[in-house]
């Protein structure tokens, strides 16, 4: 059984630019979490989905969107790139009110 | 903002146990107390979690204060690869969102 896969594991792009992240969740969970971790930092909540609905979000820019499919894998699109965005970004999966998250290895960007 | 406060850094001899404190005086009735770890560059992996009793799992065991105020997170028998950094983390409810809100951590470094 696959646990949460997130691609690509690596990617740069240039500032100003758009990125789309991807996130598969672990089989059968219908609930998918994305965070951003700075370098030395713990990760920070960036939003939710749960049924093709954003759920909850943090104190993130309207520079970060998402989107839910109905076989519950995610996208996490970033547009107007900038040089703070660099960082790792975590996808996780759970069942919606259930206890435990599992989390990807993450994609890491840097941005030039 | 974290709910949680940890040291930043903690050593711990192989064979030893670890134990890993964490005070979280500002937490409520109904959130739960979370312990992940992070090795290098992975995504963050669940150890144990606990609303108010002790726990145990073949991982590790966490005991929670009778005020709920703090808890420890004691690997029983520390190995080279449990060399990691460590959050606990006060998971919001699940009304809330549930999301996970992680602070610095404590970087646990098990020695030979």
């Amino acid at each position: 059984d696959a646990g949460v896969t997130q691609s690509p594991t690596h990617l740069i792009k240039t500032r100003g630019q758009q990125v789309t992240l991807r996130c598969s969740p672990k089989s059968g969970h219908d609930t998918v979490s994305w965070y951003q971790q700075a370098l030395g930092q713990g990760p920070q909540f960036i939003f939710q989905y749960y049924e093709e609905e954003e759920r909850q979000r943090g104190n993130f820019p309207d520079r970060f969107s998402g989107h839910q499919f109905p076989n519950y894998s995610s996208e996490l699109n970033v547009n107007a790139l900038l040089l703070g965005d660099s960082a790792l970004y975590l996808c996780a999966s759970s069942f919606l009110g259930d206890t435990e998250a599992f989390f990807g290895q993450g994609t890491r960007l840097t941005v030039v | 903002d974290a709910k949680t406060t940890q040291p930043t850094s903690m050593d711990c001899a192989e064979g030893r146990a670890a134990n890993l404190p964490c005070n979280h005086s500002t937490i409520s009735g109904n959130e739960y107390v979370y312990w992940y770890r992070q090795i290098h560059s992975q995504g963050p992996q669940y150890i144990i979690h606990g609303l108010k009793n002790n726990e145990t799992n073949e991982m590790a065991s966490l005991i929670i204060t009778e005020d709920r105020k703090s808890s420890t997170l004691i690997l029983p028998h520390a190995t080279l690869r449990d060399t990691a950094v460590y959050y606990c983390i006060v998971r919001v409810s699940y009304n809330q969102g549930g999301k996970l809100i992680f602070g610095q951590g404590t970087e646990l470094s098990v020695k030979p």
